[in-house]
């Protein structure tokens, strides 16, 4: 079984602040992971994915991750906020070696950036 | 290309009513899935189609009904709406090449069942 886990509901950080946003997953072998950001009355839009190599990974609009093997965690980072950040990101996972392509997605996190 | 799109954007709905939520894609994408969006629940797998001919439940799936006639068409069908139902349902695609692709969502239907 695969699954994830967003243990805020809600990040506030204040514009120019750095950002992070935290994830951790579970799953029997080794993880595809996503990020995905998610505007007020929009569909998701892929941000980034973790599939192998160099532990950093960028995406867009100035977002990256870091994957931690040791720490089952995927947490989403930017080093300066903008107030133009502020949405809903979702994290998700896939297990390598399960049968499914579709993975599984966690609650959310709702950002805010203060001007 | 137009992406994912999704129709209706919203529908109010009485209960016990019928009604179909389309979706297609025009990026030839093998997999197709359908989720709901709830507050503080994330978004909840409904069903999912592999390929044409080919659908599954996902976590979520008592209550709706799909199938895939087509590679572009995968169309979520309530059979007697419930007030529980009212949601944000999100159709995606996936390109099955990989298995590390990322998914591509449509715009959403707002659902409200009185």
């Amino acid at each position: 079984a695969q699954s994830v886990a967003q243990p805020e509901d809600q990040v506030n950080v204040a514009e120019g602040n750095p950002l992070t946003v935290k994830c951790t997953y579970s799953v029997s072998g080794n993880p595809y992971l996503f990020w995905y950001v998610q505007y007020p009355n929009r569909g998701l839009q892929f941000l980034l994915k973790y599939i192998t190599g160099d532990n950093l990974v960028k995406g867009s609009y100035g977002f990256e991750a870091e994957f931690n093997k040791s720490q089952t965690s995927f947490h989403l980072k930017k080093p300066s906020a903008l107030v133009s950040d502020s949405a809903l990101y979702f994290c998700a996972v896939r297990d390598r070696s399960g049968g499914s392509y579709i993975p599984t997605f966690g609650r959310g996190t709702s950002l805010i950036v203060h001007p | 290309n137009a992406g994912v799109t999704q129709t209706p954007k919203f529908q109010v709905l009485k209960t016990g009513q019928s009604m179909t939520l389309q979706c297609a894609q025009d990026m030839n994408h093998e997999y197709m899935s359908w989720y709901r969006q709830d507050p503080g629940m994330g978004l909840r797998l409904i069903h999912y189609s592999v390929g044409a001919g080919i659908t599954d439940q996902g976590e979520v799936p008592n209550g709706y009904n799909v199938s895939r006639s087509t590679t572009e068409d995968f169309p979520l069908r309530l059979l007697s709406a419930a007030p529980s139902q009212t949601s944000v349902y999100f159709c995606a695609t996936l390109a099955g090449g990989g298995t590390y692709n990322e998914q591509f969502f449509g715009p959403g239907t707002r659902l409200t069942v009185l």
